[in-house]
């Protein structure tokens, strides 16, 4: 069973900042997805990454995955507050979804 | 465009009542997955369907908890005697087999409420 960790729990940032949040992943898992959900609200699909090395990039975010390390990043570049929500990475088939970060992005 | 679908968005029910919740996958996706999500943690794979068979099924669900996809097109998921544990988003989402991403699509969601 894949377990997925991610790191922070929870962040809070200024706009105007750059962060970065963490998903690591137990085992080998070719692909790793990355979600956004707002309050009360379903998932909404950011990235797909399909292979070592992949980097997709999206406004103000930009995702990164290395299957060597077990490793997937989101990058967030100069926060505004229209980032805030929680960012889920999931992997093998979307079966296993990371714990969250809930981000929020302080004026 | 129409995109998954759910009903109803919200359910309260007393302990021990059944509850049924309905979803319509967009019309081209032959894949369908259910996942129950409570407060402050990720989605929990359920179940997951390709067209009418039912491929996988999480150790979560346990007997009190069925689903089916009759036609391979929209699914159920019944829950049986509710206990106040059950309280949860239930989330549906839906994927084309053949789809290089393999990127799944979710609804709006079942709030259920077990009092």
């Amino acid at each position: 069973e894949l377990k997925v960790e991610q790191n922070p729990l929870f962040l809070s940032m200024q706009e105007g900042k750059n962060y970065t949040i963490y998903c690591n992943y137990s085992t080998t898992s070719d692909r790793l997805y990355w979600y956004r959900q707002d309050p009360g609200k379903s998932l909404e699909s950011l990235f797909v990454l399909l292979s070592n090395g992949a980097v997709k990039q999206e406004g103000r975010l930009m995702a990164s995955l290395d299957t060597k390390a077990r490793l997937s990043t989101l990058h967030i570049t100069a926060a505004v507050h229209d980032l805030s929500a929680t960012y889920f990475c999931a992997g093998e088939f979307q079966f296993y979804f990371g714990t969250g970060t809930s981000l929020t992005v302080i004026p | 465009d129409t995109g998954v679908s759910q009903d109803p968005r919200h359910k309260i029910t007393k302990r021990g009542q059944n509850v049924t919740f309905r979803c319509d996958p967009i019309s081209e996706h032959n894949r369908l997955y259910w996942y129950r999500q409570t407060l402050g943690q990720g989605p929990e794979f359920l179940t997951y369907f390709q067209n009418e068979a039912q491929l996988e099924k999480s150790r979560l669900l346990s007997d009190r908890f069925s689903a089916e996809r009759p036609k391979g097109s929209f699914s159920t998921l019944e829950i049986q005697r509710t206990e106040q544990g059950d309280s949860a988003m239930y989330l549906c989402a839906s994927s084309l087999e053949g789809d290089t991403n393999n990127e799944q699509f979710f609804g709006p969601g079942t709030r259920l409420t077990v009092l």
